[in-house]
């Protein structure tokens, strides 16, 4: 079975600074593969995705995610953090289809002025 | 387009009664939705796959009695929370699959945050 796996529960950056959120996955073949972004007691948010073609893939909000085969991984970037960018971040992956999806367990992402 | 929403967006229920929850695709239509269960500092577990016109397939561990789906037409699926308990109140989730979409992605619909009480 596919597992998905985000090394850092929880993680504070200043305001501006440049953030990564690591997500690794364990699948015998490419996946489908999401962020999304939560914020404290509401739904999910979907930041960008991956299916197939350029591997550096941009999202909203000023995010983006690189799929590196070699490393079956799938981090999240972005080049200056904003205040209102803390949130929970979960990766996620579809395996066969995009729809049946496994979380990871998720990243808090802390925002310091 | 892929509009999913959910009803309602929160609810409080006495233990013991029952919680219908509802999933609806807006804008197109879904032979699969799937839900999910997320606890509170926790991520999103898959509790079971809803088939419109067929039964749920529930992942282990998932009681069916006590969650009960019906998938009853190409836009609505219900989850029941029936004879709920304190250990119930969770925010559920649901999505729905768009076969018109490239590798038939699922969307989400805003959650319900169940509390019991």
């Amino acid at each position: 079975a596919q597992s998905v796996t985000q090394p850092d529960i929880h993680i504070t950056v200043s305001e501006g600074a440049s953030l990564e959120l690591r997500c690794n996955y364990s699948y015998g073949a490419t996946p489908y593969l999401f962020w999304y972004v939560q914020s404290p007691g509401q739904g999910l948010q979907l930041l960008l995705k991956y299916f197939s073609g350029d591997t550096l893939v941009q999202g909203i909000k000023g995010f983006e995610a690189e799929f590196k085969r070699s490393q079956s991984s799938f981090n999240l970037r972005k080049p200056s953090v904003h205040w209102s960018d803390a949130a929970e971040y979960f990766c996620a992956v579809g395996t066969g289809t995009a729809s049946k999806l496994t979380f990871g367990t998720g990243t808090r992402l802390q925002v310091t002025l | 387009g892929a509009v999913v929403s959910q009803h309602p967006s929160w609810v409080i229920c006495k233990s013991g009664t029952s919680v219908k929850i509802e999933c609806r695709s807006l804008d197109f239509q879904a032979t699969t939705m799937f839900w999910y269960r997320q606890f509170p500092k926790q991520s999103l577990m898959l509790m079971a796959t809803s088939n419109e016109g067929s039964k749920a397939t529930y992942e282990q561990g998932v009681e069916k009695d006590k969650f009960l789906i019906n998938h009853a037409s190409l836009t609505l699926s219900t989850l029941t929370v029936t004879s709920a308990h304190p250990e119930d109140s969770s925010f559920y989730i649901c999505s729905a699959r768009d076969l018109n979409r490239a590798a038939n992605e699922a969307f989400f619909g805003q959650g319900t945050r169940l509390t019991v009480v």
